[in-house]
């Protein structure tokens, strides 16, 4: 199974702050990566897919890149909802694997 | 609106079998897309379990291979996840989802909470 290692697993932020999430693959995923925010309720809803791609609906203050092994989920000025956790997918190779999230807090 | 919505007991005995059914409204299961089962553990952890496609066809998470058993109900637009000989390890929030064409998870149920414990 490919391995994703997702840093930070907590991150103390303020409101306005930009924050970045890296998720690092033990293998080459050819940008086959989504991004899930699981909120304290436990709703789950998709953020980005296909390393960038926005999901319809949510806010241009989110942004996703990378390539290889390295990915990244930037939020451009953090809003009192995004205090979450956030996951990492790869679906390069079965069994789609998750990282094992980012808690984002506020400071 | 598509909804996906989990039911089952959230407590089972060791060894037994967990059994969750995952009602969709909105789409039909037989039009298109897999349909999954992912499980996060407490700490966090996620699993992807398996899934059963649109056609029928199934799919499993090779660790659960030999103890999952993921069917359907088309007249009543269900899906079912069995899990058997569980273990405290089994213990975990169990969501529904749908996989679309793009290979993300869109929608999602919100979760039950199983745990296992005599």
């Amino acid at each position: 199974d490919i391995q994703m290692t997702q840093t930070p697993s907590s991150m103390p932020a303020s409101l306005g702050e930009r924050v970045t999430i890296s998720c690092r693959a033990s293998q080459g995923i050819s940008n086959y990566l989504n991004w899930y925010q699981q909120k304290p309720d436990g709703t789950i809803k998709p953020l980005i897919y296909y390393t960038s791609n926005l999901q319809s609906g949510v806010p241009s203050r989110f942004s996703g890149s990378g390539s290889g092994t390295d990915y990244s989920l930037t939020i451009s000025s953090l809003e009192p909802e995004d205090f979450a956790m956030y996951y990492c997918q790869q679906y390069d190779s079965s069994p789609d694997t998750f990282g094992a999230g980012t808690k984002l807090e506020l400071k | 609106e598509i909804q996906l919505q989990e039911s089952g007991p959230g407590l089972v005995k060791p060894s037994q079998s967990l059994s969750l059914t995952c009602s969709v409204t909105g789409y039909t299961i037989t039009s298109g897309y897999d349909w999954s089962w992912i499980r996060k553990f407490p700490g966090n952890k996620m699993e992807w379990m398996g899934y059963i496609s649109y056609s029928g066809s199934t799919n499993y998470n090779p660790s659960l291979k030999s103890r999952i058993s993921i069917t359907r109900d088309t007249s009543k637009n269900q899906f079912f996840l069995q899990l058997n000989s569980v273990t405290t390890e089994d213990t975990a929030t169990y969501y529904c989802a749908r996989k679309n064409n793009w290979y993300y998870f869109d929608y999602w149920g919100q979760g039950v909470m199983v745990t296992v414990s005599s």
